[in-house]
């Protein structure tokens, strides 16, 4: 069965340093792979995604994130982080070729960004 | 601003009543998801539509049930309300059905069954 794990509820970190926001996946095929943001009393906006290719993913507001097969992983990153990216974080997956097509978001990572 | 349309924004009902929430996507995108995010079960994807017929189905009650019109506007149908089904409802959009695609989604309807 598909599975995403975002393993801490909560991470802080100050100003201009680096962030890693974690996830780990289960799918029985390959997988897409999804981050989303969500701000406060909005929608989820998408981030970025990996589908096939280079392992290092490139997407909005500086954000990056690395697909490691051997470890199941696409954890979030950005080299300084600022202020303004304090919102929830969602990890996606989806089966590319599963017959049972489902779309598994995790429970979320708040991003506490400290001044 | 997604593109993707949702109402009303709140809703206030009773336990055991029926709600309708409407959805229209992003113009041009064929298909429509519908999201339950609560508390406690975090964000669950209920179904998806592509161009008027179901796609993929999620963890969505019998209770519940979607359809997409051929304006591809969609609604999302909730009966027996009970008290857990108060939640944050989203709908998404994407262009095609193609499983790469990422998703936009509208601001949600806020739910709450007393």
């Amino acid at each position: 069965a598909q599975s995403v794990a975002q393993p801490e509820d909560q991470v802080n970190v100050a100003e201009g340093n680096p962030l890693t926001v974690k996830c780990t996946y289960s799918v029985s095929g390959n997988p897409y792979l999804f981050w989303y943001v969500q701000y406060p009393n909005r929608g989820l906006q998408f981030l970025l995604k990996y589908i096939t290719g280079d392992n290092l993913v490139k997407g909005s507001y500086g954000f990056e994130a690395e697909f490691n097969k051997s470890q199941t992983s696409f954890h979030l990153k950005k080299p300084s982080a600022l202020v303004s990216d304090s919102a929830l974080y969602f990890c996606a997956v989806r089966d590319m070729v599963s017959r049972d097509d489902k779309i598994i978001f995790g429970k979320g990572t708040r991003l506490h960004i400290l001044p | 601003d997604s593109g993707v349309t949702q109402t009303p924004k709140h809703l206030i009902t009773a336990t055991g009543q029926r709600v309708t929430l409407r959805c229209s996507p992003r113009s041009g995108d064929l298909s429509v998801y519908w999201y339950q995010q609560s508390l406690d079960q975090g964000l669950q994807f209920l179904i998806q539509y592509y161009n008027g017929e179901e796609r993929a189905k999620g963890n969505i009650l019998e209770r519940f049930s979607a359809q997409q019109f051929p304006d591809l506007h969609s609604e999302l149908n909730l009966s027996s309300l009970e008290l857990g089904d108060s939640a944050l409802y989203f709908c998404a959009s994407s262009p095609s059905d193609q499983r790469r695609n990422e998703q936009f989604f509208g601001p949600g309807t806020r739910l709450t069954v007393l």
